[in-house]
């Protein structure tokens, strides 16, 4: 399996501003996926991002909201913008090694106050 | 609307006994179906994947897959209190899918308490 890290691992931020949340992996991987996960609750998929590709987004989240960049094929940005105490949650990267196995990062605490 | 539904549980097992963690999917065509475990304040962690009807087993684990009644589960034999998490079940798309069709559904976890 592949070896994902993110930057930072935790953040307290105000609300107006806005964070990107950095993920670099160890080996080439296409597909690259961005998770939102809040306390006691299940995953909820942000978006997909090929590299080389505009990513796609689900159903409530915009691209205005949460950029994303995919530059190549180890490394993946995700930005919240102009962020409100609702956007707190963790986030979380996870990349796919084939046969749709996918491995997440240890994710990213963030805390809007 | 593709759904995976889990029991949230809290499912409790003494030390020792079989733990059994049910999931079902609405989507009929999935064809990849994966077990992830989360310990409190950790990221997920894969451990099972199942393409085909019947089961697999690796280790103390096994998960068992019926297409037919859009059903998998996983079983933890001579559960540890270290198995204590929630695992989260996650139904892939059919299996020559691209792009974002590759995502996963996963469903809402079910939390496990191994009892000494």
């Amino acid at each position: 399996s592949a070896v994902i890290s993110q930057k930072p691992s935790r953040d307290i931020c105000q609300r107006g501003t806005s964070l990107t949340i950095q993920c670099q992996v160890d080996s080439q991987v296409t597909m690259m996926f961005w998770y939102r996960q809040q306390p006691g609750q299940s995953l909820t998929l942000i978006a997909t991002a090929n590299q080389g590709s505009e990513a796609t987004y689900e159903s409530g989240f915009v691209i205005d909201k949460f950029p994303i960049s995919r530059p190549n094929l180890t490394f993946s940005t995700l930005t919240v913008s102009n962020m409100s105490p609702e956007d707190s949650s963790i986030y979380l990267c996870s990349v796919e090694a084939g046969s749709y196995e996918q491995y997440f990062g240890p994710g990213t605490r963030l805390t809007v106050t | 609307q593709k759904e995976v539904e889990q029991n949230s549980g809290p499912l409790s097992v003494p030390e020792g006994a079989i733990a059994s963690l049910n999931c079902t999917y609405s989507d009929r065509v999935s064809q990849s179906f994966f077990w992830y475990r989360q310990y409190s304040g950790k990221s997920p962690e894969l451990i099972m994947s199942i393409y085909s009807n019947g089961d697999k087993e690796d280790g103390r684990f096994t998960a068992q897959l019926n297409k037919a009644s859009q059903y998998v589960s996983l079983l933890i034999r001579d559960s540890q209190p270290s198995d204590s998490a929630t695992y989260l079940c996650a139904v892939g798309p059919y299996l020559i899918s691209s792009g974002s069709a590759r995502q996963l559904t996963f469903g809402s976890g079910t939390q496990l308490t191994v009892l000494p």
